[in-house]
């Protein structure tokens, strides 16, 4: 199960771009990485989930290079109802999803 | 509104008690995820059931145990309660199989107060 590391925390202004990396040196052919929000007594929502290159969808981008040893999650011009712990999980087929601490990010007016 | 329904949203008991979280999965999802999260430990993935059947184990306890029943619905029993299974208990569902991909909806979790 490939391990994943990210901040522990970051913190943005509104209206900026906020990227967060995750890092996933052993990540495996068949892995796919994919980003979670969660707010506080709230569970989990899907953000995003990628393979490979770039992916985005109405909320966010996901980067991924070319060696997939690491992800960046982008998202543009937060707003302070972004402020939530983003999840990188990478998995394959026939794992269920693990979660690890997550970044918690702060959105400031 | 996730589609995945947790009951109760609230509980609390005590010490050496037992008690039954339910979930219901989005129509049509035959994946049923739980997962445990506590202050200190985070997100933990507890068990998997597809279509009636248990597909994968996390770190769950020898003192939890867990169905999904014909309709799908699932239950999560906990046992011999301990302090330390105070937490937020969320169940999530998916139409795959696998959890490794796709998407996993969430509900709104369960949060036990052992006493």
């Amino acid at each position: 199960l490939a391990k994943t590391t990210q901040p522990i925390s970051m913190d943005s202004y509104e209206g900026q771009e906020v990227n967060i990396t995750c890092s996933h040196n052993n990540i495996a052919t068949n892995d796919y990485i994919t980003w979670y929000q969660q707010f506080p007594s709230q569970g989990p929502r899907f953000i995003i989930q990628g393979y490979k290159t770039k992916v985005t969808n109405e909320v966010a981008s996901l980067f991924i290079p070319a060696d997939r040893k690491s992800s960046t999650l982008s998202l543009p011009r937060v707003s302070l109802s972004d402020t939530a712990v983003y999840y990188c999980l990478v998995g394959d087929l026939n794992t269920p999803l693990v979660f690890g601490k997550g970044t918690r990010l702060s959105v400031i007016a | 509104d996730s589609g995945v329904t947790q009951t109760p949203k609230h509980l609390i008991t005590a010490t050496g008690q037992r008690v039954t979280l339910r979930c219901s999965p989005r129509s049509g999802d035959l994946s049923v995820y739980w997962y445990q999260q506590s202050l200190d430990q985070g997100l933990q993935f507890l068990i998997q059931y597809y279509n009636g059947e248990e597909r994968a184990k996390g770190n769950i306890l020898e003192r939890f145990s867990a169905q999904q029943f014909p309709d799908l619905h699932s239950e999560l029993n906990l046992s011999s309660l301990e302090l330390g299974d105070s937490a937020l208990y969320f169940c999530a569902s998916s139409p795959l199989d696998r959890g490794g991909t796709g998407e996993l909806f969430f509900g709104e979790g369960s949060r036990l107060t052992v006493l």
